[in-house]
């Protein structure tokens, strides 16, 4: 399976600031997605980032809070803006190589906002 | 609206027992499930998928669309073994998002 490479790893941030996560794929892949894992939660889909265009977000997410790039199919980012305690969780970026794939996982960013 | 349910938080058996982690499923249309693991310090990883038909590490796990779930079994569990296991169903084609059961915690002691 694909090499996924996610950064930083773990970040703590300051209440009011952004931070952007990077997730490089060692190989194009088709589909790439961002997951939020809160404090003793499962895993929750933020949004499907589309390679050319503007990310496909779930409910409950916005693009002002979660902006995603994709300038291609080997790399994307999230930004987490404005952030607040609440958003202390672990990040973790996925991607499928094509539809008959299943999906495989990044490391993660574990984040903490004082 | 699809949802995974795994109704153990935490499960703890002895070496060489048989485990079973169940999952249940709600999803209208034709689901694919999938048994992810996370190892101590280790990255989720996939373990199964229902399609595959295959034992990984000695695990199994049947689709049941009667029943609606798909848990996992392994017939003599290792210490190994210990990890928490993430239940997970993708939409038809499985190209769209996973929904993820909320996880159980499995402990073999020795």
């Amino acid at each position: 399976s694909a090499v996924i490479s996610q950064k930083p790893s773990r970040d703590i941030c300051q209440r009011g600031t952004s931070l952007t996560i990077q997730c490089q794929v060692d190989s194009q892949v088709t589909m790439m997605f961002w997951y939020r894992q809160q404090p003793g939660q499962s895993l929750t889909l933020i949004a499907t980032a589309n390679q050319g265009s503007e990310a496909t977000y779930e409910s409950g997410f916005v693009i002002d809070k979660f902006p995603i790039s994709r300038p291609n199919l080997t790399f994307s980012t999230l930004t987490v803006s404005n952030m607040s305690p609440e958003d202390s969780s672990i990040y973790l970026c996925s991607v499928q190589g094509n539809s008959n794939q299943p999906q495989h996982f990044g490391d993660g960013t574990r984040l903490s906002i004082l | 609206a699809q949802r995974v349910t795994q109704p153990e938080k935490l499960l703890s058996v002895f070496k060489g027992a048989p485990v079973e982690l169940k999952c249940n499923y709600s999803y209208s249309g034709s689901p694919e499930l999938f048994w992810y693991v996370q190892y101590s310090r280790q990255r989720l990883q996939l373990l199964l998928r229902h399609i595959s038909r295959e034992s990984i590490k000695g695990f199994t796990a049947d689709l049941n669309k009667g029943e609606t779930s798909f848990h996992l079994k392994k017939p003599f569990a290792q210490e190994e073994d210990s990890a928490m296991y993430y239940c997970a169903l993708a939409t038809q084609g499985g190209s769209e998002k996973l929904v993820f059961g909320k996880g159980t915690k499995l402990t073999v002691n020795p």
